[in-house]
Order: C-alpha cells, then structure tokens, then sequence
C-alpha cells in the first residue's frame, strides 16, 4: 500500500519559472491537501480539496493553483515561482478532516534561485 | 486567535530516559488534538487523535493527555529509543466550516546513546 506520494523529492526552479508538483493517494480519502513547512514555522495549509471537482484556499494560497479531477490526485502547480516559495512541500489526504488523521507524503523540496 | 504553542523547543535526552513534551492551545471550539511524530526528510506521522472526553490515550510508548479545562497537553515518551529522534508536532482541529487544523511549530527530540 503506498499511501500518499509526492514527486518530485527534489526540484530547482529559477524565479519566474513555473512546475507543478505531483501528488497521488491509494486509500480512496476525499479529502486533500498542500502544506508548507518552513524553518521555525508550524505547517501552513496552502489549498485543500473535499472531493473531485472541489477545491478551496487555505491560509497561504497566493503563487499555487490546485485542481481535483480524480479522487486520486491532487497537483500543485506554481505558477511564476519565487525565491520566497522555497520551502519543504507536504501532500496529505484524510478519510474525514474533523475526526481522522491525515496521513501525509514525504515532501518535495524545492529551492527557487 | 487560534494558537498552538510547544514546549520546549528542543530536548536532548539519554538513551532509556523519559521524557515528557508540552503542548498548549487556545483554539475554540475544539474538536481534537493529534499528535504526529516527524522523522528528518519525512512527512509527519499520526500517533493520536484524542477528542474533548478522553484524557489519555496511549500508542506503544508514547502516551499523550488531554487537560480540556486548561487547555494543556502532553506527550510522554518512555523508556526512549534512538529511533524516537525526531519532531512532534501538536496539532489542534476546530470545530468549524471548512478545514481549520492549527499547528504547533514541534519540538524537537534528540535521543543519543
């Protein structure tokens, strides 16, 4: 069972640039979800889904797009990156956010030169 | 505001010693704490969820309370590993529209032999 994974683990972008990270789920949960997580900083949701078709911003949206047209994946795309999206890029999926854990993808590094 | 403080920090301990980490919240309404456990150059781990009406719960060697009234958490780790290394985070879901889990910034654990 692999659970969530994410591509690529490690990825140089040049400002202006853009890419799109990939992230899949087998365990058939509606919901996920893009977090940041930088130096001295607690997770920070970027966009989550609730199911196919259905996607919202979080708490620091602005530079990602998101769609969700399969349960199964969820790609993060960066539109016009810059040095300030340097950061550590978590995938997660949940059965049902309010009650069941979310179970998270190992990360896509990504530095923006 | 909706906050998740974690103490300490960091914590360097003996390989077989106990050690007990600190989470506080001011996050309203609840609706469950988790802890996770994050390996370096991984994605956190779940290792519980626990709702307003239970106050301890326990996974292995790690055993997490709940304090509803003051607002206080804790994770105890017993008889540790060099394996329980790591980052745990606290994280806090509020019962609301959409999704609201609100994250600690870790502390960070050093078992050494």
């Amino acid at each position: 069972n692999a659970g969530v994974t994410q591509t690529p683990k490690f990825q140089v972008l040049k400002t202006g640039q853009s890419m799109t990270l990939q992230c899949a789920q087998d365990m058939n949960h509606e919901y996920m979800s893009w977090y940041r997580q930088d130096p001295g900083m607690g997770l920070r949701l970027i966009h989550y889904s609730v199911g196919a078709g259905i996607t919202d911003q979080g708490e620091v949206p602005n530079g990602y797009n998101v769609s969700r047209s399969t349960t199964e994946d969820f790609p993060l795309r960066l539109l016009s990156a810059a040095p300030s999206q340097t950061s550590v890029y978590f995938c997660a999926s949940s059965y049902s956010v309010p009650n069941s854990p979310l179970h998270f993808g190992n990360g896509t590094r990504l530095t923006v030169t | 505001k909706n906050q998740v403080e974690q103490s300490p920090q960091s914590l360097i301990i003996l390989e077989g010693k106990n050690c007990t980490l600190q989470c506080n919240y001011t996050v309203s309404p609840f609706s469950n704490l988790r802890w996770y456990k994050q390996d370096t150059g991984r994605g956190p781990v779940s290792l519980t969820i626990m709702t307003f009406s239970e106050n301890t719960k326990s996974n292995g060697r790690y055993t997490a309370t709940l304090d509803a009234d003051t607002k206080q958490s804790s994770l105890h780790i017993t008889a540790s590993q060099l394996s329980d290394s790591a980052s745990y985070i606290c994280v806090v879901s509020a019962r609301q529209a959409g999704t609201a889990l609100i994250f600690g910034k870790g502390t960070t654990l050093s078992v050494s032999s």
